[in-house]
C-alpha cells in the first residue's frame, strides 16, 4: 500500500517555529512536495524536494532524506495567517498522493 | 497570476442524478487532474489526463465517473449516477509538464453534496 503519515495537530504561538514531519511509503517516487490548505480553500504548493537535503524559500524550508523516507516542513517566525493545514504530498509518476494533514494553530 | 477556475462552487444534486462539474485550467498547461477531499479527510487522487486521454485513474474513478477535454479550455468531470458517498469537494489541477519539479495548481473547488 501507499501511505504518508503525519501528525494530526500542532499548535504554536506568533514568532515561534514549528516542525511538521512526514514519513512515507509508497511504490513510486520522483519528490516531495508540501501544500497548504485553509479551510474551505485549494491546497496551495509551498515547496518541493527531488533530492536530499533543504531547500528554502522565505519563511518556510522543507527537507528531505531519501533513505530515511523522510521529510519535514519548516515554518519560521509564525504568523496569525499560517493556521492551516498542511499536507506532504509525494509525487508519483504525475499524481499526487496526499498524506493525512497536519492543522497548525497559532495563538497571538 | 493565472488560475484554475472550477464551476459551480457548490453543486446540491439527488442521489442517482448525473452531476458535472466544470474546470477552466491555465491556459498553457498541458497536464489536468481531479482530485476530492471528503470533510476533515486528505485529498484523493482521481484521474490524471494529458494529450487528450486519461494517463492515470485510482481506484476511486470506476464506470461512473469520466473526464472530457470538450473544447480547448474546458476540462469536466462527469458522475453519472451519484452516491451518497460521492460527496466531497472536487478539485480540478493543472500543470505546465515542464518536469516533476513544476507544481499542480489547483482551483478553489466545486462542493458536492448529495441528497
Amino acid at each position: 500500500g501507499q501511505s504518508l503519515e503525519q501528525p494530526s495537530e500542532v499548535t504554536a504561538v506568533e514568532g515561534a517555529i514549528v516542525q511538521i514531519n512526514c514519513t512515507y511509503q509508497t511504490s513510486g517516487f520522483y519528490g516531495l512536495s508540501w501544500y497548504q490548505q485553509h479551510d474551505g480553500g485549494a491546497p496551495t504548493f509551498l515547496s518541493y524536494n527531488a533530492l536530499d537535503g533543504l531547500e528554502e524559500t522565505g519563511r518556510f524550508s522543507s527537507f528531505l532524506s531519501r533513505s530515511d523516507s523522510y521529510g519535514y516542513l519548516l515554518l519560521q517566525e509564525l504568523q496569525m495567517k499560517d493556521s492551516a493545514s498542511y499536507f506532504c504530498a509525494v509525487i508519483n509518476t504525475d499524481k499526487l498522493i496526499f498524506g493525512t494533514g497536519t492543522r497548525l494553530q497559532v495563538f497571538p | 497570476e493565472p488560475e484554475v477556475t472550477q464551476t459551480p462552487s457548490h453543486q446540491v444534486t439527488q442521489m442517482g442524478q448525473e452531476v458535472i462539474l466544470r474546470c477552466v485550467p491555465i491556459s498553457n498547461h498541458l497536464y489536468f487532474y481531479w482530485y476530492r477531499q471528503i470533510l476533515g479527510q486528505k485529498v484523493e487522487f482521481l484521474v490524471s489526463f494529458y494529450n487528450n486521454e486519461i494517463s492515470e485513474k485510482s481506484e476511486i474513478f470506476d464506470d461512473q465517473f469520466s473526464v472530457e477535454r470538450p473544447d480547448g479550455s474546458n476540462f469536466t468531470l462527469k458522475i453519472r449516477s451519484t452516491k451518497l458517498e460521492d460527496s466531497a469537494m472536487y478539485f480540478c489541477a493543472s500543470e505546465d509538464g515542464g518536469g516533476s519539479n513544476q507544481p499542480q495548481h489547483f482551483g478553489d473547488g466545486t462542493r458536492l453534496s448529495i441528497l
